[in-house]
């Protein structure tokens, strides 16, 4: 079956620090990959995106790129600040209209 | 544009009693999801609706608990009677039925049941 596995959190860096983290999955057919970020008391609200093999979505400074080869969409931002502290959560649709979220990285990160 | 509206946002209540979340989707979407999140479980999908019908329910976790989509602007999740596991948020989403679509999530309904 379809499935989404992160890395486990929490992650805790210090400000203006390189992020990873690490996102494979398993699906059939071609599926449309997600992250999803959850500030507290909030619900989740996308990040980025990719529809494709290849394509880099982008937003905020971070990124992640759809490879099909690894099956893997690693977030990735160059310098976070404290105000990314939140729960990150890696997905992806594939056929119908539900969507597989992972089981979400807590992010702290320290002025 | 007014996102997915969830209501009430707390909502405290006895063991036993009947629990009422409602959501508003987002006007023109067409699918809708409850999922459930807590600390041990993380995020879990409890029912989606397209076009107003049940498409999956299989993560309802058991016979108290019911949801409705009675028109493409109105869906509620009931859980009767209610007990203390049930304590959790309740988010609702909504896409556009089309493959690779963003959902979008409302701000939670924090329920706590005593």
């Amino acid at each position: 079956g379809n499935s989404v596995t992160q890395m486990e959190g929490p992650v805790t860096l210090s400000e203006e620090a390189f992020l990873t983290i690490n996102c494979t999955y398993t699906a059939t057919g071609y599926p449309s990959l997600f992250w999803y970020v959850q500030y507290p008391g909030e619900g989740l609200q996308l990040l980025l995106k990719a529809t494709k093999a290849d394509d880099k979505g982008s937003n905020k400074g971070f990124e992640a790129t759809y490879r099909k080869e690894t099956t893997s969409f690693h977030l990735e931002k160059g310098s976070v600040q404290v105000s990314d502290s939140a729960v990150y959560f890696c997905a992806l649709v594939t056929g119908g209209f539900k969507t597989i979220f992972g089981a979400g990285t807590r992010l702290f990160v320290k002025a | 544009d007014a996102g997915v509206i969830q209501s009430p946002r707390h909502e405290v209540t006895e063991m036993g009693q009947e629990v009422t979340l409602r959501c508003k989707p987002i006007s023109g979407h067409n699918s809708l999801f409850w999922y459930r999140q807590t600390m041990m479980r993380g995020l879990e999908l409890l029912i989606y609706f397209n076009n107003n019908v049940p498409i999956d329910d299989s993560g309802m976790p058991e016979d108290r608990f019911s949801a409705k989509m009675p028109n493409a602007s109105f869906s509620t999740l009931k859980i009767q009677p209610s007990e203390p596991r049930d304590s959790a948020v309740y988010f609702c989403a909504s896409s556009l039925a089309v493959a690779g679509e963003t959902q979008y999530f409302g701000p939670g309904t924090r329920l706590l049941v005593l």
